[in-house]
């Protein structure tokens, strides 16, 4: 059975710093990896993926992947309060495949 | 695109009852997803369909649920009869197609109140 990992947190950062969110995971197979952002009482909204080790930017965003020790990573530079929210990290296999989530990653940016 | 519509946003119903939940997905999205998100066990996908046909329903935690999707915009979830513990927001996603990098695009989700 597919399991993600994410400390549940919460996670202080403040305003202006780097947010670093972890994420580890079982099936070796998993081909994809998401990073999804959840506001209270709003659904999941993408984020960013990777499917490839190393890193991959977009904007103020950076996501990271090591397949080899099945863990991937999410920093966020210059945080914002508008960043406070729970942040979800979701595995997919090959072909038709659902997303895997972890249960989230608290994240309260202090003004 | 009005993104993936889903009704009611919020359902109060008695133990025992019959729920159903309803999708439209993205148009000419060809996957479409059934997650239950609670506290205490995160997001769950509970079913799955790739061309309007069912792949996946490992995740359906018993008989009482059942999903149908009869055409491309349309699918149902349905509980009977229903339970407390069956208490959550229910998402439903839609992805444009199959292959890596392929993400799920939510709706905005059923908050089910058993009682």
């Amino acid at each position: 059975q597919k399991e993600v990992e994410q400390n549940s947190g919460p996670l202080s950062v403040p305003e202006g710093a780097i947010a670093s969110l972890n994420c580890t995971y079982s099936d070796r197979g998993s081909q994809s990896f998401f990073w999804y952002r959840q506001y209270s009482g709003k659904s999941p909204e993408l984020i960013m993926f990777i499917y490839s080790n190393g890193d991959k930017e977009d904007g103020r965003f950076t996501a990271q992947l090591n397949k080899a020790s099945q863990y991937v990573s999410l920093l966020i530079r210059d945080s914002q309060p508008s960043d406070s929210a729970t942040y979800l990290c979701a595995v997919k296999g090959g072909g038709a495949d659902g997303l895997t989530f972890g249960k989230g990653t608290h994240l309260i940016i202090q003004p | 695109d009005a993104g993936v519509i889903q009704s009611p946003r919020h359902e109060v119903t008695e133990m025992g009852q019959e729920v159903t939940l309803r999708c439209k997905p993205i148009s000419g999205h060809n996957s479409l997803f059934w997650y239950r998100q609670t506290m205490m066990r995160g997001l769950e996908l509970l079913i799955y369909f790739n061309n309007n046909v069912p792949i996946d329903d490992s995740g359906m935690p018993e008989d009482r649920f059942s999903a149908k999707m009869p055409n491309a915009s349309f699918s149902t979830l349905k509980i009977q009869p229903s339970e407390p513990r069956d208490s959550a927001v229910y998402f439903c996603a839609s992805s444009p197609y199959v292959g890596p990098g392929t993400e799920a695009f939510f709706g905005q989700g059923t908050r089910l109140t058993v009682v």
